[in-house]
């Protein structure tokens, strides 16, 4: 069975500066989609960002960019120049031949003015 | 496109009455999954659906929970009888083959 595992249960970053999120997993797979999504205390899941895995380009939007290392089965969120509304719980997840998402268990990301 | 449609967005209810929570997915999307998020066990799949038909459902936690998809525009999960332990929030999500799903709001579910 696929596993997703984030490391870090918080993390803080400063207003207009750059963190980075952590995300692993395990698979034996060679054809899956990889995600971040964002859950703000609405508690909406937002959907940051999506990488294919046959895709060697690091996926982005807009300030948010992955680091995908397909061999070390590594897949790491960048947020540049932080906002407030940044501030959230984000999610790695991934989803291989069975349809379903399996997620990691989170990261808090505090955002300080 | 009003995205996917979950009701309620609150339920409050007594150890043992039946729950039913609802989910209206996205037009044309023939993939409809169930999540349960709770602090303990995080994100949590119950079943899914493709074009209506339950593949998986081996997440379910045991008898007392059941869900249906009548057709492409509806799905039920049912709780009867509830119990404090199902509180939670339930998250309904839909999707194409290829794309990130789409969740809905979800239902904080309350048994007391």
């Amino acid at each position: 069975a696929q596993t997703v595992t984030q490391s870090q249960p918080e993390m803080s970053v400063q207003e207009a500066e750059t963190v980075t999120l952590s995300c692993t997993y395990d698979t034996s797979e060679s054809d899956y989609y990889l995600f971040w999504y964002k859950q703000p205390p609405s508690r909406q899941m937002i959907l940051v960002i999506r990488q294919e895995a046959y895709k060697q380009q690091n996926a982005t939007e807009n300030r948010f960019s992955v680091n995908f290392q397909k061999a070390a089965k590594s897949f790491s969120l960048k947020i540049s120049d932080s906002q407030l509304g940044d501030a959230a719980m984000y999610f790695c997840a991934y989803r291989g031949s069975a349809r379903q998402l399996t997620f990691g268990s989170g990261t808090q990301l505090t955002v300080l003015p | 496109d009003a995205g996917v449609i979950q009701s309620p967005r609150h339920e409050v209810t007594e150890m043992g009455q039946e729950v039913t929570l609802r989910c209206k997915p996205i037009s044309g999307h023939d993939y409809l999954f169930w999540y349960r998020q709770t602090m303990m066990r995080g994100l949590e799949l119950l079943i899914y659906f493709n074009n209506n038909v339950p593949i998986d459902d081996s997440g379910m936690p045991e008898d007392r929970f059941s869900a249906k998809m009548p057709n492409a525009s509806f799905s039920t999960l049912k709780i009867q009888p509830s119990e404090p332990r199902d509180s939670a929030v339930y998250f309904c999500a839909t999707g194409g083959p290829v794309y990130g799903y789409t969740f809905g709001s979800g239902t904080r579910l309350t048994v007391v």
